[in-house]
């Protein structure tokens, strides 16, 4: 299985902030990389996919970038809604591998 | 609009079979490119993808879960059901499903999980 490992784990920023979350996959996995959205209680959003691709819909400060095993998502000018739990996803090789995930706090 | 919805029982015993239904609209599990997925998040724990089912009938399984899960679908009813033998209290969780898009890349197809059903809660408990 490809491990996922995002970091940090968890987050506190301010309004108007701008964050990046990184995750690195423990095998290239090209581009194949998704960015979601979760709160609790929520259906999990997709924010991005193929690493940098935004998902129609999408605030366009969300970003994604990286190929190979190291990714990063940035998001900038936080907004309330932006608060939330954030997962990167292979989808290069069975199974599709979850990072443990982001929490993005309210500082 | 896509839809899915997630349905089955919410307590299940433990050494009991799990089956759960998602229903959906907006799109055909008969198209080409289209799949329907299942994730599992567990209580304070991060997603956990567990099986995948193509439009051909392809059929794809979590590695630590293979020997528990079953995937089907039904296309005429626009579902898909789940299906995990043995459940044990670590089961316990909430259970999404979801719609599979695929994009043709070079050289390989990209994947994606581009809408998701509002999730069930499954407790394991006797």
């Amino acid at each position: 299985d490809i491990q996922m490992t995002q970091s940090p784990s968890s987050l506190s920023a301010s309004l108007g902030d701008r964050v990046t979350i990184t995750c690195r996959a423990g095998h290239s996995i090209s581009s194949h990389l998704n960015w979601y959205q979760h709160k609790s209680g929520k259906a999990p959003d997709l924010l991005i996919y193929s690493a940098s691709t935004l998902q129609s819909g999408v605030p366009s400060r969300f970003s994604g970038s990286g190929s190979g095993t190291d990714f990063t998502l940035t998001i900038t000018n936080l907004q309330p809604d932006d608060f939330a739990t954030y997962y990167c996803q292979q989808s290069y090789r069975v199974p599709y591998t979850f990072g443990q995930g982001t929490i993005l706090e309210f500082k | 609009q896509i839809t899915l919805r997630e349905s089955g029982p919410t307590l299940v015993k433990p050494t009991e079979t799990l089956t759960l239904t998602c229903t959906f609209s907006g799109f055909s599990l008969s198209s080409s490119g289209m799949g329907v997925t299942w994730v599992r998040q567990s209580p304070g724990k991060a997603l956990e993808w567990l099986a995948l089912i193509y439009w051909d009938n392809d059929k794809r399984y979590s590695s630590s879960m293979k020997t528990r899960l079953t995937i089907t679908k039904d296309t005429s009813e626009n579902q898909v059901v789940l299906t995990m033998t043995n459940m044990d209290p670590a089961d316990t969780g909430t259970f999404f499903c979801a719609r599979v898009r695929m994009i043709r890349g070079v050289p390989m197809t990209y994947k994606f999980f581009d809408a998701w059903g509002q999730g069930t809660l499954v407790t394991v408990s006797s």
